[in-house]
């Protein structure tokens, strides 16, 4: 079946604007992850959706970074005054419910902030 | 909080060789353990998941090995192939977060000569 897609693959924008990045997640799984990875940098954690419950926001970096997901399904991200060092790759990963949480990533959007 | 170590951020080897990569964790023993495969320019793949109370886990040329008394786990590829190379990561639950959150090491990247 169709694994977690994201779109754009790739945004270039100017310093101060606002982007939205989108991502569909495997049909079925309810749990929805966003992560950021910067050049040679591990996994960082931004925000997580469970089901019906409330969004884990811990990891967003600042009041500048937002992300709904409607119906339970299609999630999007959205970083507003956008800075330099929100250039990175922001990877979206899906997952059933339930321990192990086995997750699938889409293929990431690169984002470049000039 | 939990940490994660992957000791080597390179490993080189010769094709045919065994590749050995090492996750270390602090404070508590998670539930499970996870590994994944992270190609330039794409999302991390999921490989493998070892629990608790599993000592070693094996797939195709993979095995993983879990010891809760070290807190580590041992990622070893058998008769390794250029293939291989690629970023390893291993991820375990977030029990200071969301249920279902896993934090991510920084990965070993792996390079398999012919």
């Amino acid at each position: 079946g169709a694994g977690v897609s994201q779109s754009p693959s790739n945004k270039v924008t100017e310093k101060g604007k606002d982007v939205e990045l989108r991502c569909d997640p495997i049909s079925g799984h309810t749990a929805l992850y966003w992560y950021r990875q910067s050049l040679g940098q591990g996994l960082e954690f931004l925000i997580y959706f469970q089901g019906n419950s409330a969004p884990d926001k811990s990891g967003l970096p600042s009041d500048r970074f937002s992300a709904e997901r409607t119906g339970g399904s299609v999630s999007t991200l959205t970083i507003q005054r956008t800075q330099q060092e929100d250039s990175a790759v922001y990877l979206c990963a899906s997952s059933l419910v339930g321990p192990p949480y086995e997750q699938y990533f889409g293929p990431g959007t690169r984002l470049t902030v000039t | 909080s939990q940490k994660i170590e992957q000791n080597s951020e390179a490993l080189n080897i010769q094709e045919g060789k065994t590749a050995t990569l090492t996750c270390n964790y602090t404070n508590y023993s998670p539930a499970y353990l996870q590994w994944y495969r992270q190609d330039p320019g794409r999302g991390p793949v999921f490989l493998l998941l070892i629990r608790e109370n599993e000592k070693e886990k094996r797939k195709e040329r993979l095995k993983v090995t879990f010891d809760t008394t070290l807190k580590q786990s041992l990622f070893h590829i058998t008769a390794s192939q250029p293939a291989d190379s690629a970023t390893y990561l291993c991820a375990l639950p977030n029990y200071g977060g969301s249920q279902g959150n896993l934090i991510f090491g920084k990965g070993t990247k792996l390079s398999v000569k012919p």
